[in-house]
């Protein structure tokens, strides 16, 4: 694939902790994004960087920062965390080969806030 | 702010049987994407459209991007077991290129 892995694949905590997400791809691509995917919504964007300390809201950013310190690590942090957090969170990379666009996702974090 | 529908949300059709899924943009997208995501696994591209009014086909998928550039379809023609999963489109608009918006999904289901 694209080298991109997410940790932890599994994470369960209580409200109002702080959670920290981590997206780690190995390819030095430019833009990554963070989604969070819940039934009947599918998938909404977060946060997303497009380089190295460069980063905007998505659809859905409330309660959630993100930081890029190196091209391969996007962070998304939950400051304290909600039960309403409680979701499947993607990390995705953008890739352009061959005048086509795609993201390739990682495997996703379970992560639920009790 | 910009929104992109699917329909239907859910499908059940038994093995044989055509299967289409629709998407709609409140705005214009440059691009329209599609991905397939098995259950319990992560969303796989499929493919990209980017002319008004393109097709592309692989195999037994049709793709389709609208005149306007604000709606695309998926058809899925005599639909198998491992057709099964959800079905999202996604784009980016032509004022916020960076952000890729998906659809809430299409999820498939495939009787034997």
């Amino acid at each position: 694939d694209a080298g991109i892995t997410q940790s932890p694949r599994h994470k369960v905590t209580e409200t109002g902790t702080p959670v920290t997400l981590r997206c780690h791809q190995t390819e030095n691509h430019r833009y990554m994004y963070w989604y969070r995917q819940d039934p009947g919504h599918g998938l909404r964007l977060i946060h997303y960087s497009y380089g190295v300390k460069d980063t905007d809201k998505g659809e859905v950013s409330d309660g959630y920062s993100v930081s890029r310190s190196k091209t391969e690590d996007f962070l998304l942090t939950l400051e304290s965390a909600t039960s309403s957090q409680t979701s499947v969170y993607f990390c995705a990379i953008s890739l352009h080969r061959e005048a086509e666009e795609k993201l390739f996702f990682g495997s996703g974090t379970q992560l639920s806030v009790l | 702010g910009q929104q992109v529908m699917q329909i239907p949300q859910y499908q059940h059709v038994q093995e044989g049987e055509d299967f289409t899924t629709y998407c709609n943009s409140s705005t214009t997208l440059s691009n329209i994407q599609w991905y397939k995501q098995r259950p319990g696994g992560h969303p796989v591209f499929l493919i990209q459209l980017v002319k008004s009014g393109e097709v592309k086909k692989q195999k037994r998928l049709t793709f389709q991007f609208g005149e306007a550039k604000k709606n695309s379809s998926l058809h899925i023609t005599a639909t198998q077991t491992t057709d099964v999963g959800t079905y999202f489109c996604a784009g980016h608009t032509e004022t916020s290129y960076d952000k890729v918006i998906f659809g809430p999904g299409t999820s498939l289901s495939v009787i034997p």
